[in-house]
């Protein structure tokens, strides 16, 4: 199994600061990564895929980068709605997800 | 828009056979895959299996003994058999779509399931 782990746990930041998220996989996923957001009682929102395409209809704020084994997903501007759980999930052998980040604003 | 609406009972004695459905709107469900993800509470979310239209299946390994999911396109919907259900079951289950076997790119909301007598 590719195990995938977030850091930090959570992160606390300001309005209009930069937020960074780390997510690291046991082995080689490639390009074959994706981010979500969370709310809770709301449905995951696909943020980016293959590690750097933005989702449709998604603020150009966030971006995703990496490859193989490190990625990071940026939001260049925070706003308080970006308030939420954030994980990432390889589809290179299965399907696995990151534990998650707690990003407070 | 593409719209999912997973139902089924919120309770669910051990032993007993968990049944949830997925309906579907604004896509048909002959169209891309279809997944079911669920997450216990407080921990992560796990992926259990996927299914298409045209037969194309896959399963957590762990869970494969256990999980049943098919397609019914007379009403457009997906749904999900998991059989001996036990406490470590208990999860919010959500159903998404597989984009062309990429990211999960539309989900339910999720529905609370919960095994206990």
């Amino acid at each position: 199994e590719i195990v995938l782990t977030q850091s930090p746990a959570t992160l606390s930041a300001s309005p209009g600061e930069r937020a960074t998220l780390s997510c690291r996989a046991s082995q080689s996923v490639g390009s074959s990564l994706a981010w979500y957001q969370h709310k809770p009682g709301q449905a995951p929102r696909l943020l980016v895929y293959d590690a750097s395409s933005r989702a449709t209809g998604i603020p150009a704020r966030f971006s995703g980068s990496g490859s193989g084994t490190d990625f990071t997903l940026t939001i260049s501007t925070l706003e308080p709605e970006d308030s939420a759980f954030y994980y990432c999930q390889q589809r290179f052998k299965y399907y696995t997800f990151g534990q998650g980040t707690k990003l407070e604003i | 828009q593409v719209q999912l609406q997973e139902s089924g009972p919120g309770l669910v004695e051990p032993s007993e056979t968990l049944s949830l459905t997925c309906t579907v709107a604004g896509v048909s469900v002959t169209n891309d895959y279809w997944t079911w993800i669920r997450q216990p509470p407080g921990k992560g979310l796990e992926w259990m299996g996927y299914v298409s239209y045209s037969g194309s299946s896959n399963w957590d390994p762990s869970l494969k003994s256990r999980l049943t999911l098919s397609v019914d396109t007379s009403k457009n919907q997906v749904s999900l058999k998991f059989t001996s259900v036990t406490a470590a079951d208990t999860a919010v289950y959500y159903c998404a779509r597989l984009l062309g076997g990429g990211p999960f790119d539309h989900w339910g909301q999720g529905t609370l399931v919960t095994v206990s007598s």
